[in-house]
């Protein structure tokens, strides 16, 4: 049983496009968020959604949005794709506490891949 | 802003070797630190969360430690093995309320 799951694990597409890429986890816990990895491995957080609710928006183009319909789910859709969105995407989940404050481990999904031609 | 530094940026070992993988860190006022480790194409497995108050956590050959006030963590791997060849991440939880993590360290085992 996968605890956090990503889907599609590949997707590639072209410029101008819009795509989703959904993430469930079964852990019970009640934070979730989207993390970047670029070309040089680096992971930076994009959202984090405790409850439901936003947490954390760093600066990311308004082209991406996170929709979580629920506690277990945090999807991410973003418009008018552009090279530079080229990347691996990464949902993670934890058991937060009140706030969004992490207190335990964060559980990784295998990640997507998106590729922009 | 919280950076987080990882050296070396990769290691080369020969299997059966013990081995420290260090992490430093700028602000100490953090929650928690966890390590992680990234095979190719694959996603984070965790492998240790040492909380603030922690001084350190083992998990079979991998011991990890927290030294808050002076901004460093350090993996100790013991028996190096093959299958241990990786990227290892270190990461940060702070007062942002967001994980910031290392560029990793990428470590090889040799047979």
């Amino acid at each position: 049983d996968t605890a956090v799951s990503q889907t599609p694990k590949y997707l590639v597409t072209q410029m101008g496009n819009d795509k989703s890429i959904k993430c469930e986890q079964n852990l019970g816990h009640d934070t979730m968020y989207w993390y970047k990895q670029d070309s040089k491995k680096f992971l930076k957080i994009m959202f984090s959604y405790n409850n439901k609710e936003l947490i954390i928006n760093e600066t990311v183009p308004n082209r991406f949005s996170p929709k979580s319909p629920d506690k277990a789910h945090l999807n991410l859709h973003i418009n008018s794709l552009e090279l530079g969105d080229s990347a691996v995407y990464f949902c993670a989940s934890s058991r937060g506490s009140q706030g969004g404050l992490n207190t335990g481990e964060l559980f990784f999904g295998e990640g997507s891949r998106l590729t922009v031609l | 802003k919280q950076e987080v530094t990882q050296i070396p940026a990769a290691l080369s070992v020969p299997e059966g070797e013990n081995l420290v993988l260090n992490c430093s860190f700028t602000d100490s006022a953090i929650y928690n630190l966890q390590w992680f480790r990234q095979d190719p194409g694959k996603g984070l497995t965790s492998l240790l969360l040492i909380q603030s108050s922690q001084r350190e956590q083992t998990s079979g050959r991998l011991n990890a430690s927290l030294d808050k006030s002076s901004g460093r963590s350090t993996l100790y791997i013991a028996a190096s093995q093959p299958g241990d060849s990786a990227t290892y991440l270190c990461a940060v939880y702070g007062s942002a309320r967001q994980l910031t993590f290392g560029s990793g360290t990428q470590l090889t085992v040799l047979p």
